[in-house]
């Protein structure tokens, strides 16, 4: 079993639409969660990056964690289709530790 | 600032041929890393270093060698190249990962074919 499982996709969606995204992970130790944004052909950029459980809001995406059920959520407000990309989620067991990453999961947004 | 830079961006390999992978970044990070990423696989991390002259194994270290002579640059070598690293290799950096949110730097990416 892999320890972070994220649907591959693709996803497509329309522009304006809210858009989520989700993970779940095994390992309850795991403290921090990430979501990695990356367009194609290009290197991962960090997006999103929660302690713990709750929500944090930037602009038009919000991240969720639920550590009772070990599901890790990305919502994108007002889709765009700049938004069109492959999205990663992530996470570790602390601060220092590796990342370990979600194979990804394909979005597109239709004009 | 070009932030982390990695040549080449395009290989293409035989069998059995050996080649270095460069990564520099310009962001006086401590930390640098090499991932792989294959399809349906993610992001699964080669290498890495915690500073200058040092290097540890990731999770997938082995046909791989590294070397960090020089805190901005970190060298991910092949030295015999079979198919099943034909992958796309991403260098990171970070600051220091103990220090609260670390976030890591990824380069553009090298596109490397074993044939």
């Amino acid at each position: 079993q892999k320890e972070v499982e994220q649907d591959p996709g693709p996803l497509s969606v329309p522009e304006g639409a809210i858009v989520s995204l989700n993970c779940t992970y095994s390992n309850s130790a795991f403290q921090y969660f990430m979501w990695y944004r990356q367009y194609s052909r290009k290197g991962p950029e960090l997006l999103m990056y929660t302690y713990s459980s709750g929500n944090k809001e930037d602009g038009r995406f919000t991240a969720q964690v639920d550590k009772s059920s070990k599901y890790i959520s990305l919502f994108i407000r007002d889709s765009q289709p700049s938004d069109s990309a492959t999205y990663l989620c992530a996470t570790r067991y602390s601060s220092a530790s590796k990342i370990i990453f979600g194979s990804g999961t394909r979005l597109s947004i239709r004009p | 600032n070009a932030g982390v830079t990695q040549t080449p961006k395009f290989r293409v390999l035989k069998t059995g041929q050996s080649m270095t992978l460069l990564c520099a970044q310009d962001m006086n990070h401590e930390y640098m890393y090499w991932y792989r990423q294959d399809p349906g696989m993610g992001l699964r991390l080669i290498h890495y270093s915690v500073g200058e002259g040092t290097t540890a194994k990731g999770e997938v270290p082995d046909g791989y060698n590294v070397s960090r002579l020089k805190k901005q640059n970190f060298l991910l070598g092949l030295e015999s190249a079979a198919p099943s690293q034909t992958s796309v290799y991403f260098c990171a950096s970070s600051y220091r990962p103990d220090e609260g949110t670390d976030t890591q730097y990824f380069g553009p990416g090298t596109r490397l074919t074993v044939l």
